[in-house]
């Protein structure tokens, strides 16, 4: 059973960095084809698709937010981190990991991977003096 | 960027309705397109991958279909449960991009 779940302060001051942790079970990221993405969601508004690391340790990242953000992963504690830095109140929202495949699905050959099938609880996390 | 265009941003409709909502991709994205449904305070459940295709134990009244590059999920006869609010993702290309949201409310 595939399971994620993010952690991390719940307030944050406008300058600081923002650490967040996705800790995983069910699955390994050492496995090939596995990815662990975040995603979020300020209050009332659509969703943002943020970063992603891979198995293999490829990391790609929104191009808008591409030079506040760092993610990482230690596959020995099953987590993955995410850093943001310099937030502001703009940034105030439900912080989501997700769990996403690559590689052919097996019941209809589709190619093109198996994106965010499984989702943690999302943390949010608020910008404020 | 990929530019995903959804509409409509919110519609009203009563049990037993056929709801359709639609994504337009910016340009081609081949079916690496999947919709979510989210409920208030909760995280996205995906329905729908591969543009048409049905996630495991999601009733069968969702749907989903594919034309150029034209997505459309359909709900053939809304439930109560059904009340909530509808995303696309397009996965064909980073950065990945998600429609603005249907919020679908009790008319």
């Amino acid at each position: 059973q595939i399971t994620l779940k993010e952690s991390g302060p719940t307030l944050v001051k406008p300058t600081q960095t923002l650490t967040l942790t996705c800790t995983i079970s069910g699955f390994s990221l050492s496995t090939s084809g596995v990815g662990v993405a975040w995603i979020r969601q300020p209050p009332g508004k659509a969703l943002e698709w943020l970063a992603v690391i891979y198995w293999d340790d490829d990391k790609r990242y929104s191009p808008s937010l591409k030079s506040r953000l760092t993610i990482t992963k230690d596959t020995s504690k099953n987590q993955v981190v995410l850093t943001m830095t310099n937030m502001d109140p703009v940034d105030t929202a439900t912080y989501y990991c997700a769990h996403l495949t690559l590689g052919p699905d097996i019941l209809t050959g589709y190619l093109g991977g198996q994106y965010f099938d499984y989702w943690g609880q999302g943390a949010l996390v608020t910008i404020s003096a | 960027d990929i530019q995903m265009t959804q509409s409509p941003s919110s519609l009203s409709a009563s049990v037993g309705d056929r709801v359709t909502i639609t994504c337009r991709a910016s340009q081609g994205i081949r079916i690496d397109l999947g919709w979510y449904q989210q409920k208030p305070g909760k995280a996205p459940k995906r329905l729908i991958y591969a543009a048409s295709s049905l996630q495991g134990g999601v009733p069968t009244r969702f749907s989903g279909s594919a034309s150029g590059t034209e997505f459309t999920l359909t709900i053939s006869s809304l439930q109560p449960e059904d009340f909530a609010t509808y995303y696309c993702l397009q996965h064909n290309s980073y950065p990945w991009t998600f429609g603005q949201g249907t919020k679908v409310e009790v008319k």
